[in-house]
């Protein structure tokens, strides 16, 4: 099976950067994805990495090393928007079967 | 964009009675999904189908069963629902492979009484 480890709960600064840390065990990983989900609302896709290396868009960034079993979702120019909760998940196994983390809610304070 | 629509926002049902959670989507996705959300455990995966009247089990499908006689509708049945079954579920569909994304509904919020 697949098991995946984030910090429950983070608080970071208006206008700071904040990075959510994300590390997995998997057997016939694809890949790792990471949604957001504000109070209330869907979980909706910010990203996905196949490969190690560093994706960007916009003010969000995800970062993967297969290696390590480990990403992250570097968040810049926090606003007040970001704050909701945070999913890592990995896709494995002959249908890319995504498994997701328990969530790690950020609080952006003023 | 593409919408997935679940039938019903809140939903409380009697302890062993028989529950259908609907979801449609819109864009003519293969994939579709149904996860619960609980806090501190995420979500986990129900059942999920990659094509009309296939389906395969997730991490969780003890109480659970699905139906998709059409492409666009997902339909999520708890055969005898149980306090233990009260939970936001959360309907997903995509197009192709897992690097498209996901997309949800809003979810169900189920309480069992």
């Amino acid at each position: 099976g697949q098991s995946l480890e984030q910090p429950s709960e983070v608080t970071a600064v208006e206008g700071a950067i904040v990075q959510i840390n994300c590390t997995y065990q998997t057997s016939g990983f694809y890949g790792l994805s990471w949604y957001q989900q504000h109070d209330g609302g869907a979980p909706t896709f910010l990203s996905y990495n196949a490969l190690d290396g560093l994706e960007e868009t916009g003010r969000f960034s995800s970062f993967l090393s297969r290696s390590d079993s480990y990403g992250y979702l570097l968040l810049q120019e926090l606003q007040m928007k970001d704050s909701a909760s945070y999913f890592c998940a990995v896709s494995a196994g002959g249908y890319q079967k995504v498994t997701f983390g328990i969530g790690t809610k950020l609080q952006v304070i003023p | 964009d593409v919408k997935v629509t679940q039938s019903s926002r809140y939903l409380v049902k009697r302890t062993g009675e028989k529950v259908f959670l609907e979801c449609v989507q819109d864009m003519d996705h293969e994939n579709m999904f149904w996860y619960r959300q609980d806090p501190g455990l995420g979500l986990r995966l129900i059942y999920f189908s990659y094509d009309v009247k296939m389906k395969e089990k997730g991490d969780i499908p003890e109480g659970y069963s699905v139906s998709r006689e059409k492409k666009e509708r997902f339909s999520l049945i708890l055969e005898s629902a149980s306090t233990n079954q009260t939970s936001m579920y959360l309907c997903a569909s995509s197009l192709g492979r897992v690097e498209n994304g996901y997309t949800f509904g809003s979810g169900t919020r189920l309480t069992v009484v």
